[in-house]
């Protein structure tokens, strides 16, 4: 059965370096999303992703953030200077239609 | 502001018994209402989803139930397995993308 995969499964980076976390969708699936989950706490929306632009985004997905579909297969998010409260689990998901599809997480620990 | 609240926070029950959980939601406008279960460390895996003009649809043991007049819905788990024990969120969608998650209602299941 076809799944969502992230890479890589877990990212240490220091304070103010920049990380790009990966993640290939369902092949055949057309909306592109990331979350977030901060240890202990519920999983919050980032940003969509249709038509090679960003559809939505909440609050959270500021100036420091970016998304990209640099090929027909990749769905990567940046994050160019993070800080401690970027620590959490990053989630990468796809659909069709209504259903999403979530891949297993990337741990980013920012120290 | 747009809230989903999930109860209990955490149930513990014994192996083949049946349990409720419970949603509330104040999302508007409404588009889905959906039921995920997510293993410790992974990412959610859809259980149900629900429009507005769904009262109930089943999974297996799982049945969601889904009030939109009072903005309730409810996830009942029949004849309880060990591998049920997770966290199980409750999401609410709006027309555009953002899914709206709850914290979640922690599940174990006892031999």
């Amino acid at each position: 059965e076809p799944e969502v995969t992230q890479t890589p499964s877990h990212q240490v980076t220091q304070m103010g370096q920049e990380v790009i976390l990966r993640c290939v969708p369902i092949s055949n699936h057309l909306y592109f999303y990331w979350y977030r989950q901060i240890l202990g706490q519920k999983v919050e929306f980032l940003v969509s992703f249709y038509n090679n632009e960003i559809s939505e985004k909440s609050e959270i997905f500021d100036d420091q953030f970016s998304v990209e579909r640099p090929d027909g297969s990749n769905f990567t998010l940046k994050i160019r200077s993070t800080k401690l409260e970027d620590s959490a689990m990053y989630f990468c998901a796809s659909s069709a239609w209504h259903e999403q599809y979530f891949g297993p997480g990337t741990r980013l620990t920012v120290t | 502001k747009n809230q989903v609240e999930q109860s209990p926070q955490s149930l513990i029950i014994l192996e083949g018994k049946n349990c409720t959980l419970q949603c509330n939601y104040t999302v508007s406008p409404f588009s889905n209402l959906r039921w995920y279960k997510q293993d410790t460390g992974r990412g959610p895996v859809s259980l149900t989803i629900m429009t507005f003009s769904e009262n109930t649809k089943s999974n297996g043991r799982y049945t969601a139930t889904l009030d939109a007049d009072t903005k309730q819905s409810s996830l009942h788990i029949t004849a309880s397995q060990l591998s049920d024990s997770a966290s199980y969120i409750c999401v609410v969608t709006r027309p555009a993308d953002g899914l709206t998650f709850g914290k979640g209602t922690h599940l174990i299941i006892q031999p």
